[in-house]
């Protein structure tokens, strides 16, 4: 079946420094990928979508310039949360998809980023 | 796309089967019927989607009703390794391309 993978799985740092979570589909080119955050016990919020090849759609709310999304080829995307803050301290998981096969969604396990 | 109501949490006694209802009357005819399921501190996993025919693969089967304003995901024999949040979301044709809007799902807690 369709894996995706994330990396890392957990990072903890310091207030200030930029974080760069990898999102990779294993078995399958992913020409869409999500980037979604979530709080403690609270539901998965969309941040993004990004379409290989092209610029990401960023929800209302979330800062373009905070979390950078790169979608460069059709099994890798980036999200790289600049100068992060403790206040983005969150579960970051990844999906990805693939238009031409019209699969579903597939997840990662996520990305627990603790920042100090 | 359309909004989903899910009852907050269950409870199912393992081996038997876990009845997940899930309300959208205001789902729209290009709109697909979605399952996915968190256990904790992990990413959601598929489970399953429909459009208007039942449907089941080696997870659970999807029931949705005639109009299509409510379905039911039927886990046949529940295990601990069950216990989960499940989430039901519509959205529109195929789910591939199109983003997936989490409420905030049902916690299913398996007894022993």
């Amino acid at each position: 079946g369709a894996v995706v993978s994330q990396h890392p799985s957990r990072v903890i740092c310091k207030s200030g420094t930029s974080v760069k979570i990898e999102c990779r589909s294993l078995d399958f080119q992913a020409t869409t990928m999500f980037w979604y955050r979530q709080f403690p016990k609270q539901s998965l919020m969309l941040m993004a979508t990004s379409n290989e090849g092209s610029k990401a759609t960023y929800e209302q709310g979330v800062e373009k310039d905070k979390f950078l999304i790169n979608h460069a080829s059709l099994t890798l995307s980036t999200l790289t949360v600049t100068s992060a803050h403790p206040e983005d301290s969150s579960f970051y998981i990844c999906s990805a998809t693939d238009r031409a096969s019209n699969q579903p969604q597939h997840f990662g396990d996520g990305t627990r980023l603790s920042i100090l | 796309d359309a909004k989903t109501t899910q009852p907050t949490s269950m409870d199912c006694a393992e081996g038997r089967a876990a009845n997940l209802p899930c309300n959208h009357s205001t789902i729209s005819g290009n709109e697909y019927v979605y399952w996915y399921r968190q256990i904790h501190s992990q990413g959601p996993q598929y489970i399953i989607h429909g459009l208007k025919n039942n449907e089941t693969n080696e997870m659970a089967s999807l029931i949705i009703t005639e109009d299509r304003k409510s379905s039911t995901l039927i886990l046949p024999h529940a295990t601990l390794r069950d216990t989960a949040v499940y989430y039901c979301i519509v959205t529109h044709y195929g789910g591939a391309t199109n983003k997936l809007i989490f409420g905030t799902g049902t916690l299913l807690a398996v007894q022993p």
